[in-house]
């Protein structure tokens, strides 16, 4: 079993609308997870960092983590064409940062 | 936020010549980098974490000795592709951690071995 499973996409919403995207992981142990944006051909740049149950917001998005299920999510609200881009997610609490497959977003106009 | 620097932003090189990426943390004291690698239209395959003052950890399935990673001091770590082929073409990614929360990526290098 992957540590962190994604579901690969493409996700396609329409602007304006909220995307949401999911990441499981196998660690129980796992205390706190990163959120990155990786846009085609470049690097990944950091969205959020969550580490209690429940949410955390910053501005247009939203964390959720829930422990006890195993999983962790990012809201994204009022999608814009922009947000377009494979969203990655990965536990902080390991030697070694392992990241999901990534889930590819698409908004269109 | 903080800054990690990385180049070459690309690079192309002729098949068994050798390859040094350098990754520095421009604004803090890293302890602990990581190297990634990514092909085309797939996710971040860690190659090894680099710790200061230590030898790197690597990846099952990555060559230690054609990887060579070398992490001098707390804001350079530098990746060597040695004797690289075709296979090796892809993009290299650095990353540093300043604490556990802030882990922050380079702008990438991509490879093209002829």
């Amino acid at each position: 079993q992957k540590e962190v499973e994604q579901n690969s996409g493409p996700l396609s919403v329409p602007e304006g609308a909220i995307a949401s995207l999911n990441c499981t992981y196998s660690d129980r142990g796992s205390q706190s997870f990163f959120w990155y944006r990786q846009y085609s051909g470049k690097s990944p740049e950091l969205i959020m960092f969550i580490y209690s149950n429940g949410d955390k917001e910053d501005g247009r998005f939203t964390a959720q983590l829930n422990k006890a299920s195993q999983y962790v999510s990012l809201l994204i609200r009022d999608s814009q064409p922009s947000d377009s881009a494979t969203y990655l997610c990965a536990p902080s609490n390991t030697d070694k940062l392992i990241f999901g497959t990534g889930t590819r977003l698409q908004v269109f106009p | 936020g903080a800054v990690v620097s990385q180049h070459p932003s690309w690079v192309i090189c002729k098949s068994g010549t050798s390859v040094k990426i350098e990754c520095r943390s421009l604004d803090f004291q890293a302890t602990t980098m990581f190297w990634y690698r990514q092909f085309p239209k797939q996710s971040l395959m860690l190659m090894a974490t680099s710790n200061e003052g230590s030898k790197a950890t690597y990846e099952q399935g990555v060559e230690k000795d054609k990887f060579l990673i070398n992490h001098a001091s707390l804001t350079l770590s530098t990746l060597t592709v040695t004797s690289a082929h075709p296979e090796d073409s892809s993009f290299y990614i650095c990353s540093a951690s300043e604490g556990v929360e802030k882990l922050f990526f380079g702008s990438g290098t991509q490879l093209s071995v002829l």
